[in-house]
């Protein structure tokens, strides 16, 4: 099975960074993913780390360490929309050549003024 | 292009009924994915279909099942339902199975209320 933890909530004000992180234990990984969920929304894809290093999209980056099981998600110049769930998820081999795609139980993020 | 769909939206049911629900993927795609969301367990894998194949499993009991056919579209269904099974269901779809970049694009939901 897969373990992956990740904060459940956290606070941060308007303008400034906040990183949110993401551990794992899994065997056969094969990538993971970051994804936003405002309340009430549909989850929509943010990022993906199948390398280790930083992979960065304007004011979001991620960055993923194999060896430690660890990622996080950076993000900078907080904006009041940034307030969501973040979900990080774990793809990893799942037996007769298919992978799975597990999500952690998401970190709530509130952006203060 | 129009996004994933998912019907009903909104659903209220008893105990010992089965349900039902429907997700129409994105045009094109393939893969369709459903999940269970509940707010003390997260987002919880329940199956993904490929091409009108079940290509996983999560671990729910036999009461959820799901299928596909043959233009994507895809069911799932909950027999004998229990308290515990009130959620959000999500489905997603994929231009390919998992095993690729795994970017899915997520219906709405079904909001499931068991009574």
């Amino acid at each position: 099975g897969q373990n992956i933890d990740q904060p459940t909530e956290m606070t941060a004000t308007e303008g400034a960074i906040v990183q949110i992180n993401c551990t794992y234990q899994t065997s056969g990984f094969n990538g993971l993913f970051w994804y936003q969920q405002h309340a009430g929304e549909a989850p929509t894809f943010l990022s993906y780390n199948v390398l280790d290093g930083l992979e960065e999209k304007g004011r979001f980056s991620s960055f993923l360490s194999r060896s430690k099981g660890y990622s996080y998600l950076l993000l900078k110049e907080l904006q009041m929309k940034d307030s969501a769930s973040y979900l990080c998820a774990v793809s990893a081999y799942s037996g007769a050549g298919s992978y799975q795609l597990t999500f952690g139980k998401g970190t709530k993020l509130s952006v203060i003024p | 292009k129009a996004g994933v769909t998912q019907t009903p939206r909104y659903l209220i049911k008893t105990r010992g009924q089965q349900v039902t629900l429907s997700c129409s993927p994105i045009s094109g795609h393939r893969s369709v994915s459903w999940y269970q969301q509940t707010p003390g367990q997260g987002l919880q894998f329940l199956f993904e279909y490929f091409s009108e194949t079940q290509r996983n499993k999560g671990n729910f009991p036999g009461r959820f099942s799901g299928r596909q056919f043959s233009n994507s579209r895809s069911e799932m269904n909950v027999s004998t339902l229990e308290l515990g099974d009130s959620a959000l269901y999500l489905c997603a779809s994929s231009g390919t199975p998992t095993s690729d970049t795994g970017e899915l694009f997520f219906g709405e939901g079904s909001r499931l209320t068991v009574l």
